[in-house]
């Protein structure tokens, strides 16, 4: 069965940091490229990061570019999301996701149940 | 950045009927358009990818059309499984964005 765990949210202070994780498991994780996607309490959903399937190309969303990076481990299935410079407007429900291909321009057909970031202020 | 628009934001249907969502991008995203569809406190779930193409696991009942700027998510005949918040999502470039949603309520 295709699966992604999401691990690593909490609550962080402003200014803080955070490394998220994706465990991907039922499919050849090196061959896919991945995203992350988050949805902030009682809102829509929000791209915030792509990484190819070798890691080679990453995108961002505007308004995390310079302060989140992704990455991946092929080695270990996993994908990574580390968050600096935190501020409240990224509180929200973090969902890694599966594209279809192996590049980023390629729709999510598999998501993780999200994990829960939360910064004070 | 494309923007994408959809309407109507929010609509009533009863089980049987046949809704249309619309999704608008700001400039031509060939077919690179997906839908998903949320329910409250669940992931998001790819219906349609391409703009057309059903995804694997999903109803008939769900289809998607359109290309350049407009598309439509239409549900041939609601069911009342099919409640939820539908999503448009432009892959064409990056940054990719989602359209603000549509929340199909029961009439």
């Amino acid at each position: 069965e295709v699966q992604l765990l999401e691990s690593g949210g909490g609550l962080v202070q402003r200014g803080g940091s955070l490394r998220l994780s994706c465990a991907a498991s039922g499919f050849t994780f090196s061959s896919y490229a991945m995203s992350w996607v988050r949805q902030a309490p009682g809102k829509g959903l929000e791209w915030v990061s792509s990484i190819s399937d070798s890691g080679d190309n990453t995108y961002y969303a505007d308004s995390v570019k310079g302060r989140f990076i992704i990455s991946r481990d092929n080695s270990k299935n996993t994908l990574y999301l580390q968050m600096n410079s935190l501020r409240a407007e990224d509180t929200a429900v973090y969902y890694c996701a599966k594209k279809i291909g192996n590049t980023i321009y390629y729709n999510m057909d598999v998501w993780g149940q999200g994990t829960t970031v939360t910064v004070s202020s | 950045a494309i923007q994408m628009t959809q309407s109507p934001s929010s609509l009533s249907a009863s089980v049987g009927d046949r809704v249309t969502i619309t999704c608008r991008a700001s400039q031509g995203i060939r077919d690179d358009l997906g839908w998903f569809q949320q329910k409250p406190g669940k992931a998001p779930k790819l219906l349609i990818y391409a703009a057309s193409s059903l995804q694997s696991g999903v109803p008939s009942r769900f289809s998607g059309s359109g290309s350049g700027t407009d598309f439509t998510l239409t549900i041939s005949s609601l069911q009342p499984e099919d409640f939820a918040t539908y999503y448009c999502l432009q892959d064409y470039n990056p940054p990719f964005t989602f359209g603000p949603g549509t929340k199909v309520h029961i009439k």
